[in-house]
């Protein structure tokens, strides 16, 4: 079984609208990392959190990590038709890279 | 710079035939992923190479071999295939130690 689960599984939106999609994973980790993928291509780094922070920040991007509840949530803001995507989160331990289900998201225009 | 680099990008089998999927990256990367993709569905982990030399078996290796030839390249084989590993193969390679893992643009793989 996957290590991580994201949730939810689809989410639609409207542009200009906040998404928030959440990962739980399994194992001890050495660091949390979330991806994109669109259709059907090779998947693309967009924040690397490490076990002993909580949150961090990229552009639009908001990640925090709860490492007592195994969790960790992605959160883009304000956003744009072409972020339209997959979102996964991996988790990187024993050198090993487990990546969840993924979360579609779709933002209308 | 290429990046990570798959071949074929598509390709058709029959039941039973056997083909290698080729990978290479230039970042001068330790480690090396193969995963597979199956409709609407995560990236499962098929095997691993943490460093030149080493290979692990990942979530899903069963029909599966694995060749790390040189710290570039790193091979997955499917010795008799079957229609249950039609999906789409990406490779992966990153440093030690979990910094972000660059991909390839995948391998399209139908097994009729």
């Amino acid at each position: 079984s996957q290590q991580g689960e994201e949730d939810p599984q689809a989410l639609s939106i409207q542009e200009g609208e906040n998404a928030t999609m959440n990962c739980s994973y399994k194992t001890s980790i050495n660091n949390l990392q979330w991806y994109r993928q669109n259709s059907g291509r090779g998947l693309v780094h967009l924040i690397l959190i490490r076990s002993n922070e909580r949150e961090k920040h990229s552009g639009r991007l908001r990640v925090t990590l709860d490492t007592s509840k195994k969790s960790s949530s992605l959160l883009i803001t304000a956003s744009r038709a072409a972020d339209t995507a997959s979102y996964f989160c991996a988790t990187d331990s024993s050198y090993k890279l487990i990546f969840g289900s993924g979360t579609r998201l779709l933002v209308r225009p | 710079n290429a990046g990570v680099t798959q071949t074929p990008k598509f390709q058709v089998l029959k039941t039973g035939q056997s083909m290698t999927l080729q990978c290479a990256q230039d970042m001068n990367h330790n480690s090396m992923y193969w995963y597979r993709q199956d409709p609407g569905m995560g990236l499962r982990l098929i095997y691993y190479s943490a460093s030149e030399g080493t290979t692990d078996k990942g979530e899903v290796p069963n029909g599966y071999n694995v060749s790390r030839l040189n710290k570039r390249e790193f091979s997955l084989r499917l010795e008799s295939a079957a229609p249950s590993q039609t999906s789409v193969y990406f490779c992966a390679s990153s440093q030690v130690q979990g910094p972000e893992a660059f991909f390839g643009q995948g391998t399209r793989l139908t097994v009729v």
